[in-house]
């Protein structure tokens, strides 16, 4: 089974400053691979699939990049809504499967 | 613009059934899709737990398979869920959301209802 691992865990960031997410496979998942956005008492968004394609919607400081076992999600210049929760989920392999943990949290610095 | 709305039993005795529904609005079920159950608990995370498509086909995880089923109904254009045997392990947020099918069914989830909290406690 695949294994996802994101980092860090927290960044703490002010507004105007640009965030940058990691997410590691444990296996070569090519570019199948999407990023969530997740805020306090809401369900997760999808921001990001096929590793760097945006989700109709989401605007476009998010950017997502990488492919087989590295994966980043940038957000440029950080705006207050965008304090939330981040995870990756790959889906190269059955189940679909989100990264274990509590994904990356960035917060307000 | 697509809804979904889950409801069920905020709280279920051990070894009882779990049964949630999802009725989905600004979509016919019909139409398509992997109408999907996942859910996130601090231990475990978001996890995928079900699928089911509008003919009746279903997607279950393997570590559930003989406890889940995911049913539709197309008339009133809702999903199911019936979890039996429900342990404290079962206790989480529970989303429904529609799911696509690309590499994998389903893959991707663009749709999320706001989520039920389920507690199993006696």
């Amino acid at each position: 089974e695949i294994v996802l691992t994101q980092s860090p865990a927290t960044l703490s960031l002010s507004p105007g400053d640009s965030a940058t997410l990691s997410c590691r496979a444990s296996q070569n998942i090519r570019e199948n691979l999407a990023w969530y956005q997740q805020k306090p008492g809401q369900a997760p968004r999808l921001l990001i699939y096929g590793a760097a394609t945006r989700a109709t919607g989401i605007p476009a400081r998010f950017s997502g990049s990488g492919s087989g076992t590295e994966f980043t999600l940038t957000i440029s210049s950080l705006q207050s809504e965008d304090f939330a929760l981040y995870y990756c989920q790959q889906y190269e392999n059955w189940p679909p499967l989100w990264a274990s943990g509590q994904g990356t949290h960035v917060e307000i610095q | 613009q697509v809804q979904l709305h889950e409801s069920g039993p905020g709280l279920v005795q051990p070894s009882e059934t779990l049964s949630l529904t999802c009725v989905v609005s600004g979509y016919s079920i019909s139409d398509g899709y992997y109408w999907s159950w996942i859910r996130q608990s601090p231990e475990k995370g978001l996890q995928w737990i079900g699928s089911v498509f509008h003919t009746g086909s279903t997607y279950i995880t393997r570590s559930l398979r003989s406890r889940l089923s995911v049913s539709v109904d197309t008339s009133k254009n809702l999903f199911s869920l019936k979890l039996t045997s429900v342990t404290a392990a079962d206790s989480a947020m529970y989303y429904c959301a529609r799911g696509t099918s690309t590499i994998v069914t389903p893959s991707l989830f663009d749709y999320w209802g706001r989520g039920t909290l389920v507690a199993v406690s006696s």
